[in-house]
């Protein structure tokens, strides 16, 4: 079975000043990790992904991720938020070992604030 | 093209109706996928058609009936609905399924349906 924890219902945040979500997970084997983020009324949009190599991953629009094994952990950062980076931000996992279910599971999301 | 459309934008209907939604990208992707999004809440997977073959049913009531007809097109088809269906349909999509769980998915903006 996989599951994805995000603890933080949401996260507040000053413009400039660095952020986090936070992100956890649960695999039999290893993970495939990814983040969406997801603006009012739209779909998901893909920022970044683990799949193996450096456990810092590099996404789109300034993002970065830290695969962490033995905490098991891929906590989303940036190092200076925008008043447009306010939006909704899913974890999601894939066991590598569960081939038969070929699904993703999302955490339940965490609500991104930054104030200007 | 890297965009996952889907129509209409916004849909409501009546208990006795009967609607579809579309899908269609044409990223050459052979795995599509229908979620339904609640308020504030992950997305939840329904369907999932690998090579226009269904290949995940997630014990979707029958009042929702997917069809791919082809490997572009993925279609949701509604019938006799009940008001708590009303949720944001998204649609996805993503490279081959097999040996591919390493795929990101590319959502498209979703159907907003609201069920009278």
């Amino acid at each position: 079975a996989q599951s994805v924890a995000q603890p933080e219902d949401q996260v507040n945040v000053a413009e400039g000043n660095p952020l986090t979500v936070k992100c956890t997970y649960s695999v039999s084997g290893n993970p495939y990790l990814f983040w969406y983020v997801q603006y009012p009324n739209r779909g998901l949009q893909f920022l970044l992904k683990y799949i193996t190599g450096d456990n810092l991953v590099k996404g789109s629009y300034g993002f970065e991720a830290e695969f962490n094994k033995s905490q098991t952990s891929f906590h989303l950062k940036k190092p200076s938020a925008l008043v447009s980076d306010s939006a909704l931000y899913f974890c999601a996992v894939r066991d590598r070992a569960d081939t038969g279910r070929r699904a993703l599971t999302f955490g339940s999301g965490t609500r991104l604030q930054v104030q200007p | 093209d890297t965009e996952v459309t889907q129509t209409p934008k916004h849909l409501v209907m009546g208990m006795t109706n009967k609607k579809s939604l579309k899908c269609e990208q044409h990223m050459g992707h052979r795995a599509m996928y229908w979620y339904k999004q609640k308020a504030k809440k992950p997305p939840e997977l329904m369907f999932v058609y690998s090579y226009e073959k269904l290949s995940i049913n997630e014990s979707v009531p029958s009042r929702f009936s997917p069809e791919c007809p082809n490997s572009s097109l993925l279609n949701l088809h509604l019938h006799a609905l009940q008001p708590e269906d009303s949720a944001l349909y998204l649609c996805a999509s993503s490279q081959e399924l097999a040996g591919g769980l390493g795929n990101e998915q590319f959502f498209g903006p979703g159907t907003r349906l609201t069920v009278l």
